[in-house]
């Protein structure tokens, strides 16, 4: 059982170019978040789904777009990358709302834009 | 808004002590809290959910406890191990919704052998 599982571990981008970052649950959860995670600061969530078709914004939407095509794949993607967007980026997943029920994280990505 | 806040940020004990990690929030109207573990370069690890109607909750050398009221909650770990050194977040819901989970900057214990 793999649960979480994010790709890439690291990725150094150049101002303005773009990526996906890629997240994959087979827990069958139906609910699956993005977060940002700043140096001495709390995660902080971008955006989230609640089920494959339907996603929704968090925190700190901007600069990124996601997609929810299947239960198990959550990729996010950055256009145009900007130095302020470098930080670690973490998927979880849970069966049911955050807060209320145990949510798994992936191993995340650390990103640097330069 | 919320806000979350977790003091020491950094807090270093020896082998075998009995510790307490502290979280403080500002809005005492919240759903649930959990604590969660990190190791360096790795996801978080959930290890205690504290529900509304529930003050504390244990699980082996941990117990977490929840004072809504004065907005606080404390995760008590009992004759720590090197093993236990990690980062340690606790994460508010302050309503229904994935949107209303707010975390804490957490606490980096080092437990020297």
């Amino acid at each position: 059982n793999a649960g979480v599982t994010q790709t890439p571990k690291f990725r150094i981008l150049k101002i303005g170019q773009s990526m996906t970052l890629q997240c994959t649950q087979d827990m069958n959860h139906n609910y699956m978040y993005w977060y940002r995670q700043d140096p001495g600061m709390g995660l902080k969530l971008i955006y989230y789904s609640v089920g494959a078709g339907i996603t929704d914004k968090g925190e700190v939407p901007n600069g990124y777009n996601v997609s929810r095509s299947t239960t198990e794949d959550f990729p996010l993607r950055l256009e145009l990358a900007a130095p302020s967007q470098t930080s670690v980026y973490f998927c979880a997943s849970s069966r049911g709302l955050a807060g209320g029920d145990t949510q798994y994280f992936g191993p995340g990505t650390r990103l640097t834009v330069l | 808004k919320q806000e979350v806040t977790q003091i020491p940020a950094a807090l270093s004990v020896p082998e075998g002590e009995n510790l307490v990690l502290n979280c403080s929030f500002t809005d005492s109207a919240i759903y649930n809290l959990q604590w969660f573990r990190q190791d360096p370069g790795k996801g978080l690890t959930s290890l205690l959910l504290i529900q509304s109607s529930q003050r504390e909750q244990t699980s082996g050398r941990l117990n977490a406890s929840l004072d809504k009221s004065s907005g606080r909650s404390t995760l008590y770990i009992a004759a720590s191990q090197p093993g236990d050194s990690a980062t340690y977040l606790c994460a508010v819901e302050r309503g229904t919704g994935a949107n209303n989970l707010f975390f804490g900057t957490g606490t980096r214990l080092t437990v020297i052998p």
